[in-house]
C-alpha cells in the first residue's frame, strides 16, 4: 500500500522568505500523481500544485514550486516570498493512475507565516 | 462555477444516535469522493462512486455507514449508530472522472461538514 510521509509537524517562516516543506511516499508503482494541498482554517482543501510522475519537469505555480526527486521518492513544496495568506496546513498527497484514483494523504505540516 | 457544495456545515450528536451528511458535486463531474479526517490526520478515503456505482468503498465501516448516490449527482452519507470516535471532518470531493488527461482527475473539495460525536 501506498504511504506519504510528512516529517516536519510543524514550520514557521518570516512574511517574504522562503520555507520548504518536506514530503517523502513509499510505491511500487511507476506512474501516479503527487499533489500539494492546503487546508485552511475554514477546513477547505485547495489545491496548490500537481505534479506528474512521468515529467521530469518541477511543477511550478506562481509562488509555488516543487522539487521532484523521483528515484528518492521525495516531493518537497517550496513557497517563495511567503505571505500571511499562506499560513495554513499543507498536506502532500499521492494518487494512483488507475484503480479507485483515491488520495493517500499525509499528516500535514502547520505554516505559520511571522509578519 | 459553482464549487462542491456541503451541509450542513456542523453537527453534534449524542452518541448512538444517527447523523446524515449531503453533497453536491461540480456540475459535469461524474466521480464523487467522501473522506474522513480525524483532528491531526490526513484525510482518508471512505468511498469513491463513478456516475452512480461504487468504484472503492474498502475503508467505510459498513456496519454503521453508508452512502448513496441515486442519479449519479449528489450524494448522502450517514452514520448510524454514531460513535465517539465518528467525530470529525467529512470532506467531499468531485472530479471529471474521464480518462482523457490528469487535469481532468483532479479532485476539487467542498467545505467539509464538522462532526462532534458526545
Amino acid at each position: 500500500a501506498q504511504t506519504v510521509t510528512q516529517s516536519q509537524p510543524e514550520m514557521s517562516v518570516q512574511e517574504a522568505e522562503t520555507v520548504t516543506l518536506s514530503c517523502t511516499y513509499d510505491t511500487s508503482e511507476s506512474d501516479y500523481y503527487l499533489f500539494w494541498y492546503k487546508q485552511p482554517p475554514s477546513r477547505q482543501m485547495i489545491l496548490v500544485i500537481r505534479q506528474e510522475a512521468y515529467k521530469q519537469q518541477n511543477a511550478t505555480e506562481n509562488r509555488f514550486s516543487v522539487n521532484f526527486q523521483k528515484a528518492a521518492k521525495s516531493f518537497s513544496l517550496k513557497i517563495s516570498d511567503s505571505q500571511l495568506g499562506d499560513a495554513a496546513m499543507y498536506f502532500c498527497a499521492y494518487r494512483t493512475q488507475g484503480g479507485s484514483e483515491k488520495l493517500v494523504f499525509g499528516k500535514g505540516t502547520k505554516l505559520t507565516v511571522n509578519p | 462555477e459553482a464549487g462542491v457544495a456541503q451541509s450542513p456545515r456542523y453537527k453534534i450528536i449524542e452518541k448512538r444516535q444517527s447523523v446524515a451528511f449531503w453533497c453536491n458535486p461540480i456540475s459535469g463531474h461524474a466521480t464523487l469522493y467522501w473522506y474522513q479526517q480525524i483532528l491531526g490526520q490526513g484525510p482518508k478515503l471512505l468511498i469513491q462512486f463513478q456516475n452512480n456505482g461504487v468504484v472503492d468503498d474498502s475503508q467505510l465501516p459498513k456496519d454503521r455507514f453508508s452512502a448513496e448516490r441515486l442519479k449519479g449527482v449528489d450524494s448522502t452519507l450517514k452514520i448510524q449508530p454514531a460513535k465517539l470516535e465518528d467525530s470529525a471532518v467529512y470532506l467531499c470531493a468531485s472530479s471529471l472522472g474521464d480518462h482523457s488527461g490528469s487535469a481532468r482527475k483532479t479532485q476539487y473539495f467542498g467545505p467539509g461538514t464538522r462532526l462532534l460525536v458526545l
